[in-house]
């Protein structure tokens, strides 16, 4: 069972457009809600987190919204630009100490000059 | 700011070897985690570390085993090595707090079994 569904697998966008990407969790002890951005055959790196008492979180270009009742969160890409060109990821981790992240699948994006 | 370091960045190793791979978390950092990443996948959670105690155990083979030791770094050992443990190694590092942490990723070690 996928504890975090993640959707779309694929993504194409024009320079300039919005890039948005959905999370969905079923666990509720999940209390801590990051987004990665991934290239190629590097690690993962953190781009912007979210905890359940906020329902939106912005920097810069990236923003996350998150709506606690339906369980779901997104990152929304302002004004994407061809760097932003990779693979993103969000997580879900407990609100305990030393929890593990669960991932959703992926998201490959884009962004076309 | 310094970051995760993880060594080797490459490994080349043959069936039925053992590899070791290598993690240096952030400093003051005392937490470790260790996943798997196979191509066009997701990270998988192998096992993590708080304080030098195991933490919580993921889908980490037997013939996996790992540690962390009193500076904190930790190693994954691998034994028996098969054709599909070939894949990005990464180690996450964390100040643990209550209510969740943020883990920060190395660079990745790219383990092939030949």
């Amino acid at each position: 069972q996928q504890q975090v569904k993640q959707s779309p697998q694929s993504l194409i966008v024009q320079k300039g457009g919005i890039s948005i990407i959905n999370c969905a969790y079923e666990n509720t002890a999940f209390d801590y809600f990051p987004w990665y951005q991934q290239f190629p055959g590097k690690g993962p790196a953190l781009l912007i987190a979210i905890r359940p008492d906020v329902s939106e979180k912005k920097e810069g270009r990236f923003t996350i919204s998150f709506n606690k009742s339906a369980k779901q969160f997104s990152l929304h890409i302002m004004d994407s630009q061809p760097g932003d060109s990779a693979t993103y990821f969000c997580a879900a981790l407990p609100g305990t100490n030393a929890g593990k992240s669960t991932f959703g699948d992926g998201t490959t994006l884009t962004v076309k000059p | 700011a310094a970051g995760v370091i993880q060594s080797p960045r490459h490994l080349i190793k043959e069936k039925r070897e053992t590899a070791t791979l290598k993690c240096y978390p952030i400093p003051r950092h005392d937490t470790v985690y260790w996943y798997q990443q196979g191509p066009g996948q997701d990270p998988q959670f192998l096992i993590s570390f708080y304080e030098k105690m195991q933490s919580d155990k993921g889908s980490i083979p037997d013939r996996f085993s790992a540690q962390q030791f009193s500076d904190y770094h930790s190693e994954l050992n691998m034994s028996s090595l098969e054709l599909g443990d070939s894949a990005l190694y990464f180690c996450a590092s964390s100040l643990s707090v209550a209510g969740g942490d943020t883990q920060y990723f190395g660079p990745g070690t790219r383990l092939t079994v030949l």
